[in-house]
C-alpha cells in the first residue's frame, strides 16, 4: 500500500494569512495513463470529510478560490491564500492511483 | 442533490454483528462504484470496502477481509455493509462514500453512522 505522509500534523494560523500542507507518498502517483490521482479533503469538526481538490490541482464544485494544490510525483502541496474562520479542521492528503486507495494521516488547521 | 444517508449503527458486544445501509439519492445510483470508508474516534480516515456498480467486484482491506461484507441494490438504491465477529477496533463512524472513477476520488459523503463495540 501507498504510505501517504502529511505535515505538519498541526497547523495554527492567524485569520487572513496564509497556510501550507504539505503531503509526500511512498512512491510516484503517476498513473499509467498519465494522470496524477491525488485529492485533498477537508474534515470541519463533527462534520464528514468534503472534497476540496482532485488530480492535484482542481477545485471540486463549490469549493473556493483560496484553496489551490499544486505538486509532482511523490511532493504535494494543499494552500490557504487567507484562512478564514471556517477553514478550521482537519485536512487529508488521499491517493487514488492506486488500489487500495489511501489517506494522509491529517493535518489540523486552527485559529491562533 | 446528491444525497447519501447512512443507518443500522449502535452498540454491539465484541463477536456481535450489525449491518449499516446506506440510501443514495439524486444520482444513477447502478452507474457509480461505492466504498465504506471508517474513522475510529480522534483518528484519521480508512477506507474498508469498495463495489463495483454491478456488485460483480468487490474489494475489503485486509483487517475486515472474512468478517464484513459490502453488497448492493441497485433496485433500491441501497448500499450495504454486514459487519461480523466485531472488534472493539472497529468502533468507528462508518462512512459511505460515492466513487469517481474518472478523478479517482470520493466526492459525495454522508453524514456517517457511528458503531461502538463495546461489553
Amino acid at each position: 500500500d501507498i504510505v501517504m505522509t502529511q505535515t505538519p500534523l498541526s497547523s495554527p494560523v492567524t485569520l487572513g494569512q496564509p497556510a501550507s500542507i504539505s503531503c509526500r507518498s511512498g512512491q510516484s502517483l503517476v498513473h499509467s495513463d498519465g494522470n496524477t490521482y491525488l485529492s485533498w479533503l477537508q474534515q470541519r469538526p463533527g462534520q464528514p470529510p468534503r472534497l476540496l481538490i482532485y488530480k492535484i490541482s482542481n477545485r471540486f464544485s463549490g469549493v473556493p478560490d483560496r484553496f489551490s494544490g499544486s505538486g509532482a510525483g511523490t511532493d504535494f502541496t494543499l494552500k490557504i491564500g487567507r484562512v478564514e474562520a471556517e477553514d478550521v479542521g482537519v485536512y487529508y492528503c488521499m491517493q487514488g492511483t492506486q488500489f487500495p486507495w489511501t489517506f494522509g494521516q491529517g493535518t489540523k488547521v486552527e485559529i491562533k | 442533490e446528491v444525497q447519501l444517508v447512512e443507518s443500522g449503527g449502535g452498540l454491539v458486544q465484541p463477536g456481535g454483528s450489525l449491518r449499516l445501509s446506506c440510501a443514495a439519492s439524486g444520482f444513477t445510483f447502478s452507474t457509480y462504484s461505492m466504498t465504506w470508508v471508517r474513522q475510529a474516534p480522534g483518528k484519521g480516515l480508512e477506507w474498508v470496502a469498495n463495489i463495483k456498480p454491478d456488485g460483480s467486484e468487490k474489494y475489503y482491506v485486509d483487517s475486515v477481509k472474512g468478517r464484513f461484507t459490502i453488497s448492493r441494490d441497485n433496485a433500491k438504491n441501497s448500499l450495504y455493509l454486514q459487519l461480523n465477529s466485531l472488534r472493539a477496533e472497529d468502533t468507528a463512524v462508518y462512512y459511505c462514500a460515492r466513487v469517481s472513477s474518472s478523478t479517482s476520488s470520493y466526492p459525495y459523503w454522508g453524514q456517517g453512522t457511528l458503531v461502538t463495540v463495546s461489553s
